[in-house]
């Protein structure tokens, strides 16, 4: 097993341009989430999804989309980026949202 | 809201020392007690966890105990190593999704 996935590892945007951070995993996890981790705020919660066709927004949710159309794939998408979504983010999965979450490892996003 | 409360790092301490990071929470419910691992440049992966009080986790020599009188879950370990070296994070389940604390970041030096 894979394991939880995210495509790319680094990436360097410009103010205003978009781009999809990709989340894949192969363990038939129901819940998938989305995290940024900054320095001294530990990680915050973007969006999450309990299920195929279903998600809902968790702490940090201003400026970015998702959309789970499979049990497997994640994806997050920021639609107009900007210098304060510079972040290294994580996709997370579990059998339910309380549960152990594995955690893929990480995208780096400088937004300049 | 629920949440978690560890104590500010950054901790360094010398090869064999005894390592206690602190952590507290606030929860309405009775949540369950997670303490994952960071190390530099991957995902947080998970060390230990407890699902109901006094209940005590434990992997790779560390231990932490749910105390619900003290709402605590501190992480200890007897005698760290350099492999240890990494960020740690306290956190808690909610109802659909989980809560972490800031992590408190261990330089062990040999």
């Amino acid at each position: 097993n894979a394991g939880v996935t995210q495509t790319p590892k680094f990436q360097v945007l410009k103010t205003g341009q978009s781009m999809t951070l990709q989340c894949a995993q192969d363990m038939n996890h129901e819940y998938m989430s989305w995290y940024r981790q900054d320095p001294g705020m530990g990680l915050r919660l973007i969006h999450y999804s309990v299920g195929a066709g279903i998600t809902d927004q968790g702490e940090v949710p201003n400026g970015y989309n998702v959309s789970r159309s499979t049990t497997e794939d994640f994806p997050l998408r920021l639609l107009s980026a900007a210098p304060s979504q510079t972040s290294v983010y994580f996709c997370a999965s579990s059998t339910q949202g309380g549960e152990t979450q594995y955690f893929g490892p990480g995208t780096r996003l400088l937004v300049l | 809201g629920d949440s978690v409360t560890q104590m500010e790092g950054p901790v360094t301490l010398s090869e064999e020392a005894f390592l206690t990071i602190n952590c507290t929470y606030t929860a309405t419910g009775y949540p369950s007690l997670f303490w994952y691992v960071q190390y530099p440049g991957e995902g947080l992966q998970l060390l230990l966890k407890a699902t109901k009080a006094d209940d005590k986790g434990s992997n790779k020599g560390f231990e932490a105990t749910y105390r619900k009188e003290t709402t605590s879950f501190h992480l200890e370990k007897g005698s760290v190593q350099v492999s240890d070296s990494a960020v740690y994070f306290c956190a808690l389940s909610g109802v659909n999704d989980m809560r972490f604390g800031a992590g408190t970041r261990l330089t062990v030096k040999p």
